[in-house]
């Protein structure tokens, strides 16, 4: 079975800071790796994600994420956060062939002030 | 608007009551998942299927809960007999499926559960 630490539940930030939310995983066996947000009222959409290839990975809104085997750790990152960012964060794994079924972890709550 | 689809949108109902959710998924998507996420929790998976055949069901699914995909497009969840612990927001997910597959779900906005 897979599993998702979000180890910071809130996370707040100055408009233009930079952030970084963090996530681990757990897996005995190969995974893919997600990052979905919600924005206030609305349903999750995916943010990014890692199937194979280069680990670093980035949003087309200017986050990224680096995949890191050895620290089982895919860290969203973003060098200037904009108010807009103000959202949920949930990082997800499934396993490579298991259905896309996720395991989500329990979220950061990105908190961006002026 | 070709998202996937979900009905009701919330929904205040008493302990002991039958309840049911319907999602639409995005035309001619093959997978359909359903979620439950309670407050302060991620989504935890509860069940998927690959047209009408339902192909995996979560140990959080207990025998109150029933899924179904008849026809291999929409999907109904029902709650029998709901306790307050049911309380959740219910979120459903489609996939292309196959080898269409990206690895992206695409989620509905959810149906809120609320039991009194």
């Amino acid at each position: 079975a897979q599993s998702v630490t979000q180890l910071d539940s809130q996370v707040p930030v100055f408009e233009e800071a930079p952030v970084e939310l963090r996530c681990n995983y757990s897996s005995s066996v190969s995974v893919y790796l997600f990052w979905y947000v919600q924005y206030p009222n609305q349903g999750l959409q995916l943010l990014l994600k890692y199937l194979s290839g280069s680990t670093l990975v980035e949003s087309i809104n200017g986050f990224e994420a680096e995949f890191n085997k050895s620290q089982t750790s895919f860290h969203l990152r973003k060098p200037s956060v904009h108010i807009s960012d103000t959202a949920e964060y949930f990082c997800a794994v499934s396993k490579q062939g298991g259905g896309n079924k996720l395991t989500f972890g329990t979220g950061t709550q990105l908190k961006v002030e002026l | 608007d070709t998202g996937v689809s979900q009905d009701p949108r919330h929904k205040i109902t008493k302990r002991g009551q039958n309840v049911t959710f319907r999602c639409d998924p995005i035309s001619e998507h093959n997978r359909l998942y359903w979620y439950r996420q309670t407050l302060g929790q991620g989504p935890e998976f509860l069940t998927y299927f690959q047209n009408e055949a339902q192909l995996e069901k979560s140990r959080l699914l207990s025998d109150r809960f029933s899924a179904e995909r008849p026809k291999g497009s929409f999907s109904t969840l029902e709650i029998q007999r709901t306790e307050q612990g049911d309380s959740a927001m219910y979120l459903c997910a489609s996939t292309p499926g196959l080898a269409l597959d990206t690895g992206e779900l695409f989620f509905g906005e959810g149906s809120r559960l609320t039991v009194l």
